[in-house]
């Protein structure tokens, strides 16, 4: 089966302040994908990335960075320097690499940046 | 607009009534998904199209939510005899295949409140 638990229900932050989500998954498949999205207060669900289990390239987009490591199962986010706008949820999903395509969530963590 | 459109935003029902929830995909993605979504938790899958055929629909909780997609575009969600148990978020999204890596993208979602 497949699971995502997101620890962190809420963390709260000062604008400028580093913070890092953090996301474990478990999965019995060997190719999988791994996905970051965020849920402003408007509801929208809105994709940010993607990895398949075969890249253990860290990535770096601009303010956003995410961590994936098999060794530990986790894909972690990391926000340098939040912003107000950063506020929302954020959700990590997983997917089988075939099968069922359904996306599997963790619960999100809400993250609030005060300014 | 070139997103996923989901009608109505907001639907307000009496228990035990019908209600149908439609969802436009975004143009020429075959994959098209259902999610139902409580306050406080993440997404939760009902069922995923491809094309017109119903490739997974282990997620609808019984036999009173049924899901169409006749012709592989717009889909709408039913719920008969609906319950107070049913108000929840219907997220609709679309990919571009059914293959792991597409992502999803989700509509704004319909709000539904069984009162």
């Amino acid at each position: 089966a497949q699971k995502v638990t997101q620890a962190q229900t809420e963390i709260s932050v000062v604008e400028k302040e580093d913070v890092t989500l953090d996301c474990v998954y478990e999965t019995r498949d060997t190719t999988y994908y791994l996905f970051w999205y965020k849920q402003p207060p408007s509801g929208e669900l809105v994709f940010l990335i993607r990895r398949n289990s075969f890249d253990e390239q860290n990535e770096i987009s601009g303010r956003y960075s995410w961590n994936f490591q098999k060794s530990t199962s986790s894909f972690n986010f990391t926000i340098t320097a939040s912003q107000v706008v950063d506020s929302a949820v954020y959700f990590c999903a997983l997917r089988r690499g075939s099968g069922s395509e359904k996306l599997v969530f963790g619960k999100g963590t809400k993250l609030t940046v005060n300014p | 607009g070139a997103g996923v459109s989901q009608t109505p935003s907001n639907k307000v029902t009496e228990k035990g009534k019908y209600v149908e929830l439609r969802c436009d995909p975004i143009s020429g993605h075959t994959a098209l998904y259902w999610y139902r979504q409580s306050l406080g938790q993440g997404p939760e899958f009902l069922i995923y199209f491809q094309g017109t055929g119903a490739a997974d629909d282990s997620g609808l909780p019984n036999d009173r939510f049924f899901a169409v997609r006749p012709e592989g575009s717009v889909s709408t969600l039913k719920i008969q005899r609906t319950e107070r148990g049913d108000s929840a978020v219907y997220l609709c999204a679309s990919s571009s295949s059914g293959t792991g890596g597409s992502p999803l993208h989700f509509g704004n979602g319909t709000r539904l409140t069984v009162t």
